[in-house]
């Protein structure tokens, strides 16, 4: 089991620019969650998808949005990006079939955001 | 609300014991505990469901006081292993599926 994977690990863009994050959930989860991680602080939450439908969404503005696919894999994609963008975006996945959306989750190792 | 998490950090000597505790100002759902060392993923510790119920992880438990919306976890006869942050995540009970995390535990323990 590959686990809950994510690309790039690593990724430099500039103001303005936009960058789409990508993550492949553990194998029998059906749920994607996409959080921000600044330094020394704890996951934000973004937004959760399921069956290809957002169906939570944090305090975090339009310019970011997201994709989840028939195979349960999700897209995050930040538009016009800003300084304060820069962080460690996590994806976690979890079954929301099993666990009514209260279970585990498991997290990818992060894609660096740098913005320049 | 982000959940209250204290203390912000605390360094242990091998074999001590240590608890963390998770406050929340909304009326949970379910709390869970993660452990993120540096550089890395965090990582799941356990799910607390039930008001007052405490569940184990080898020598980490914790609890869950559904009325008063606190959580702790207890570290007993810690090892240098279980160094890192840990972070509390509350999930309420509009949604029920979006989990607020609060800004962490940093625990060391030193030999």
């Amino acid at each position: 089991d590959a686990g809950v994977t994510q690309s790039p690990t690593h990724l430099i863009k500039t103001r303005g620019q936009q960058v789409t994050l990508r993550c492949s959930p553990k194998s029998g989860h059906d749920t994607v969650s996409w959080y921000q991680q600044a330094l020394g602080q704890g996951p934000q939450f973004i937004f959760q998808y399921y069956e290809e439908e957002e169906r939570q969404r944090g305090n975090f503005p339009d310019r970011f949005s997201g994709h989840q696919f028939p195979n349960y894999s999700s897209e995050l994609n930040v538009n016009a990006l800003l300084l304060g963008d820069s962080a460690l975006y996590l994806c976690a996945s979890s079954s929301l079939g099993t666990s009514g959306g209260s279970g585990e989750q498991f997290f990818g190792p992060g894609t660096r955001l740098t913005v320049l | 609300q982000q959940p209250v998490q204290s203390p912000q950090a605390v360094i242990l000597r091998e074999g001590e014991d240590a608890v963390i505790n998770c406050s929340s100002s909304k009326a949970l759902y379910s709390v869970h505990w993660y452990r993120q060392k540096h550089g890395e993923a965090p990582v799941f510790l356990m799910i607390l469901l039930k008001g007052g119920e405490q569940k184990g992880h080898e020598k980490i438990s914790a609890s869950f006081n559904e009325k008063k919306q606190q959580s702790s976890l207890y570290l007993t006869a810690s090892q240098l292993s279980y160094s890192g942050t840990y972070f509390c995540g509350a999930a309420d009970h509009t949604g029920g599926f979006k989990t607020i995390f609060g800004a962490g535990t940093r625990l060391f323990v030193k030999a």
